[in-house]
């Protein structure tokens, strides 16, 4: 059974402040990572991706992988308000195109 | 480039009945991915069609059931429904390339009474 395990939360932050979601995942042959923000009744949007160990910046967000330690997270800089959502971690492994999905963190950002 | 379109947005159906949802890709994806998601369970993978053949099945009974056409569209049919069938039920579509991302639609919420 292929998992992807993320801290169910919540995690609470101060605005401004840095937050950090981590995400662990079991099989050693997953390819890409992916991150998910989801707002409270609406669906899954793509905030990042990830391929190589390292780090990767867009804007506010990083995302960090680690393969040997089968670990990827995501920094959020500068956390707003309207960082409040859910964030779900996505794992793929390249043969057979199946994705594995974490059960998601949820992050308040605090005015 | 229009996004992933499901319809209906809402159903309300009764125990016993069935209901068809549908789902438009992005435009030259050809692989769609069904989901269905509860406020315990998280995202549960349903099923995942590419050209027109389904690829990967999730761990769900048979009267789930889906299928995709020649243009890409797919439906997703849930026969027999039960209480425990009410969920947001989302379908993302990508290139089917294990490194593209999903992309998803704004889900259908369906209620069983």
């Amino acid at each position: 059974q292929k998992e992807v395990e993320q801290n169910s939360g919540p995690l609470s932050v101060p605005e401004g402040a840095i937050a950090s979601l981590n995400c662990t995942y079991s099989d050693r042959g997953s390819q890409s990572f992916f991150w998910y923000r989801q707002y409270s009744g609406k669906s899954p949007e793509l905030i990042m991706f990830i391929y190589s160990n390292g780090d990767k910046e867009d804007g506010r967000f990083t995302a960090q992988l680690n393969k040997a330690s089968q670990y990827v997270s995501l920094l959020i800089r500068d956390s707003q308000p309207s960082d409040s959502a859910t964030y779900l971690c996505a794992v793929n492994e390249l043969t057979g195109n199946q994705f594995y999905f974490g059960t998601g963190t949820s992050l308040t950002v605090i005015p | 480039k229009a996004g992933v379109t499901q319809t209906p947005r809402y159903l309300i159906k009764t125990r016993g009945q069935q209901v068809t949802l549908s789902c438009s890709p992005i435009s030259g994806h050809r692989s769609v991915s069904w989901y269905q998601q509860t406020p315990g369970q998280g995202l549960q993978f349903l099923f995942e069609y590419f050209s027109e053949t389904q690829r990967n099945k999730g761990n769900f009974p048979g009267r789930f059931s889906g299928r995709q056409f020649s243009n890409s569209r797919s439906e997703m049919n849930v026969s027999t429904l039960e209480l425990g069938d009410s969920a947001l039920y989302l379908c993302a579509s990508s290139s089917g390339q294990g490194d593209s991302p999903l992309h998803f639609g704004n889900g259908t919420r369906l209620t069983v009474t």
